[in-house]
């Protein structure tokens, strides 16, 4: 399978526990994102890589929440002292960036469901 | 705050039925926009637009956008059961700089075709 893939694809933790989730982005994409989804609502932009270097990360990634790409291929997105509110859908996509195109669509894996208890 | 607005929140339609998805943005200068289908799962890539007035198909789903007016619209003719799900509109901000290539998303309308 060369598609976005998500490690786990289900969390239940205890408030105040740390959680740490894993994308492999498609293998040739630089780009790489994470979207945080919950019930009835479409996903919200977090956090943004191109290869190594994080670019942009939305005022909702508070100081609990910190997402690394060291080498430019997977993405961890670490949340420290989880809260209720956390729980959610996390998304991972990936897109590639041709010469001549300054955006190409994103691919979305299947995400990790966080129950924080 | 760049916002996108989709309509219906929900629809039941029947099989065979044609529908039509609405999507309106309040993001200047956006610079494209795009349409996903969500099922149990991570969204699919369905369209992106960027040119106003240019349709897109694929099979029985098109789409077209009015830059003017600030909306596109997703017909899908002939529903199928397989037609169920969330569609997702989005758009891309305009650019400045190194980042700029987050999606904003709307709210999603959810379809149900009943057989």
């Amino acid at each position: 399978d060369t598609g976005v893939s998500q490690d786990p694809r289900h969390k239940i933790t205890k408030r105040g526990q740390n959680v740490t989730f894993r994308c492999d982005p498609i293998s040739e994409h630089n780009r790489l994102y994470w979207y945080r989804q919950t019930l009835g609502q479409g996903p919200e932009f977090l956090t943004y890589f191109q290869n190594e270097a994080q670019l942009e990360k939305s005022r909702l990634l508070s100081d609990r929440f910190s997402a690394e790409r060291p080498k430019g291929s997977f993405s961890t997105l670490e949340i420290q002292r989880t809260e209720q509110g956390d729980s959610a859908m996390y998304l991972c996509a990936s897109s590639s960036m041709t010469s001549g195109s300054s955006y190409n669509e994103q691919f979305f894996g299947p995400g990790t469901r966080l129950t924080v208890l | 705050e760049d916002k996108v607005v989709q309509s219906p929140l929900s629809l039941v339609v029947h099989e065979g039925d044609t529908v039509t998805l609405n999507c309106s943005y309040e993001v200047t200068n956006f610079r494209s926009l795009l349409w996903y289908k969500q099922e149990k799962k991570a969204p699919t890539f369905l369209f992106m637009l960027t040119s106003s007035g240019i349709e897109k198909k694929s099979g029985r789903l098109s789409s077209i956008l009015d830059k003017k007016e600030l909306f596109s619209i997703l017909n899908i003719t002939a529903t199928q059961t397989g037609d169920s799900a969330i569609y997702l509109c989005a758009v891309i901000p305009p650019y400045s700089g190194a980042g700029s290539y987050q999606l904003t998303f709307g709210k999603g309308t959810k379809l149900s075709v009943i057989p």
